[in-house]
């Protein structure tokens, strides 16, 4: 039962560099989102999507973009890394209703040189 | 706009003592809250959540929506329950729901 699964765990990027966050989940949730954890910020919603092939904006939107062509799979990308993107990534599902529980990946630990 | 607040960054007790994690929030409707907890080295799971009810690890939450908080409390603490606190808020936004947290509480909790 592997829930949501996150790779890789750790990465070093260079500025302008680009690489791609993944996630997977094998429950079946149609709610999926991506957060980014920074000490002092909590954790602040960058998208999310309600299902395949619809994704939304959240808080912090800028620099990444989002697909989701799977119920299983929510990819981020980072499209050309900065320093400001260091952070703690998790990836999140559940399903959809305000009262489900969000299961999360464990995170990817993101350093851009 | 929905928000929540957590005042404190960090909250020190001894071991056996009470603890009470602040958590405030701003929503004009209806929304459910939760806790969720981070131990070292593992991902965030759920604690407890407001329309459960429940007492999960000696942790028990009100929801009190005159003052529009949701504190987590315990009455004695155990080294144990030192980890990352979050709170969060769940409601519907633009018809889809949107989980909104808190900056936060990092308990530490003394021997």
């Amino acid at each position: 039962n592997a829930g949501v699964t996150q790779t890789p765990k750790f990465q070093v990027l260079k500025t302008g560099q680009s690489m791609t966050l993944q996630c997977a989940q094998d429950m079946n949730h149609e709610y999926m989102s991506w957060y980014r954890q920074d000490p002092g910020m909590g954790l602040r919603l960058i998208h999310y999507s309600v299902g395949a092939g619809i994704t939304d904006q959240g808080e912090v939107p800028n620099g990444y973009n989002v697909s989701r062509s799977t119920t299983e799979d929510f990819p981020l990308r980072l499209l050309s890394a900065a320093p400001s993107q260091t952070s703690v990534y998790f990836c999140a599902s559940s399903y959809t209703g305000v009262y489900t529980e969000a299961f999360f990946g464990q995170g990817t630990r993101l350093t851009v040189v | 706009a929905q928000r929540v607040t957590q005042p404190e960054k960090l909250l020190s007790v001894f071991k056996g003592a009470p603890v009470e994690l602040k958590c405030n929030y701003s929503y004009s409707g209806s929304p459910e809250l939760f806790w969720y907890v981070q131990y070292s080295r593992q991902r965030l799971q759920l604690l407890l959540r407001h329309i459960s009810r429940e007492s999960i690890k000696g942790f028990t939450a009100d929801l009190n929506k005159g003052e529009t908080s949701f504190h987590l409390k315990k009455p004695f603490a155990q080294e144990e329950d030192s980890a990352m606190y979050y709170c969060a808020l769940s409601a519907n936004s633009g018809g889809y729901q949107k989980v909104t947290f808190g900056t936060g509480t990092k308990l530490q909790v003394i021997p």
